[in-house]
């Protein structure tokens, strides 16, 4: 079985540009999230997706940042523009519905801003 | 929101010695379920062990092992017969019973000492 796969797994960009991640979750997960990791803490959700409908993006800077899952299945996360602050690695996650459903993560995202 | 805390920022232990990992979480909810998560250094984080806050007893995965003491709170990880492939970050995580969020700790970077 496929795993998450996310791309590109590095980037640099100066601040005030934009970048994008994109992720394609395990076939047939229907619930998909992105989580920002800064160095030295635990993963912070920022959007989750349920099929292409958005669950919770509460903690997701949306003056900055934005999500989307078209269909429901691979889903692209966009920061425009970049801050420093938003040095960290990207982490998509999926999960199979219902019952007690691990998350399943890629390999990540890692975003340096200078 | 729920809050999980991991009190140990680092831990170390001796190759073949057993270790214990703290974590504690903050709820009112009755249903959830708890895991923990490894991360080793610049790997995906892939999970360790998972327990259903419904079941009594204890879940066990080969050399890991969780003491879940569901009145405190409490959801410690102990790894016995410690080998050097298990350096890395362990994340404690709850997840909601309905909703299907996901909260992690902060973590515990644990060294394994030949």
């Amino acid at each position: 079985e496929a795993g998450v796969a996310q791309s590109p797994r590095y980037k640099i960009i100066e601040k005030r540009q934009s970048v994008a991640f994109w992720c394609n979750p395990i076939s047939g997960h229907a619930t998909l999230y992105w989580y920002q990791q800064i160095l030295g803490q635990g993963p912070k959700l920022l959007i989750q997706f349920q099929n292409n409908g958005v669950v919770d993006d509460s903690q997701l800077p949306k003056d900055r940042f934005s999500a989307e899952r078209l269909k429901g299945v691979d889903s692209t996360l966009k920061i425009q523009p970049a801050k420093l602050e938003d040095s960290a690695v990207y982490l998509c996650a999926s999960s199979l519905e219902p019952g007690p459903g691990e998350l399943f993560f890629g390999e990540g995202s890692r975003l340096t801003v200078l | 929101a729920q809050t999980v805390t991991q009190s140990q920022p680092e831990m170390s232990v001796q190759e073949a010695e057993t270790v214990t990992l703290s974590c504690t979480y903050d709820t009112s909810e009755s249903d959830y379920y708890l895991f923990w998560y490894k991360q080793p250094p610049s790997r995906q984080m892939i999970l360790v062990i998972r327990q259903e806050a419904y079941k009594q007893q204890n879940a066990t995965e080969n050399r890991f092992s969780v003491n879940f003491q569901k009145a405190a709170k409490s959801f410690s990880l102990k790894i016995s017969d410690s080998q050097l492939g298990d350096a890395a970050m362990y994340f404690c995580a709850y997840r909601r019973f309905t909703g299907n969020q996901f909260y992690f700790g902060t973590g515990t970077s644990l060294t394994v000492i030949p």
